[in-house]
């Protein structure tokens, strides 16, 4: 039972890379979920998908674009990274409104 | 801005002990959730209560909402040391499509 896969878990970027957060889950669920956890605080939701196709900004969308390439799968993508992006990033997946699955998150450095 | 806010921050207890954390949110919701999270890994969904509902058990947890005071409270008992964890409640206003918004955690310790 995977259930929600991240990848990759540790990564470092220097300032101004981009780089493509994956995402996929094994449970059929429609709505998936992008959050980035900072140290002290709880999580905070980037975007989230409530079927394939659809895609919405959450509390804190800037600097950051999504993918819903198919049921299975989400993409997180900075196009231009900064350093306050520094941060865990969190992605989940639910059958709404049943309780989100998480995975173990991508621990994202940018120098 | 973040919807919950718990208290502690932190809560240090010994094994078999009780241990109470307290969530307050702003505006109407839809139901609260509360999830664990060890440290490194993702959440883990624990509990929910509908915002109809006034308390749930599951286990040694039992979970009460107050949506007059806009409060929850998570109580663990007879705790163990593996209930060591950092513990999160999340409140969807989304009309049900699980757009939630978190606390900022209690953390948990539970010594042998």
């Amino acid at each position: 039972n995977a259930g929600v896969t991240q990848t990759p878990k540790f990564q470092v970027l220097k300032t101004g890379q981009s780089m493509t957060l994956q995402c996929a889950q094994d449970m059929n669920h429609n709505s998936m979920y992008w959050y980035r956890q900072d140290p002290g605080m709880g999580l905070r939701l980037i975007y989230y998908s409530a079927s394939e196709g659809t895609t919405d900004k959450g509390e804190v969308p800037n600097g950051y674009n999504v993918s819903r390439l198919n049921k299975r799968e989400f993409s997180l993508r900075l196009e231009s990274a900064a350093p306050s992006q520094t941060s865990v990033y969190f992605c989940a997946s639910s059958e709404a409104p049943q309780p989100q699955h998480f995975g173990d998150g991508t621990r994202l450095s940018i120098l | 801005s973040q919807q919950g806010e718990e208290d502690p921050q932190a809560l240090s207890i010994q094994e078999g002990e009780n241990a109470t954390m307290n969530c307050s949110y702003k505006t109407s919701i839809n139901n609260l959730q509360w999830y664990r999270q060890n440290s490194g890994r993702g959440l883990v969904h624990l509990i929910l209560i509908r915002s109809n509902e006034r308390e749930k058990h599951s286990g040694r947890l039992r979970v009460t909402l107050d949506t007059s005071k806009k409060s929850s409270s998570l109580l663990i008992t007879a705790s163990r040391a593996a209930d060591t964890a950092s513990y999160f409640c999340a409140t969807d206003q989304s009309g049900g499509y699980n757009k939630l918004i978190f606390g900022a955690g209690t953390r948990l310790a539970v010594h042998p």
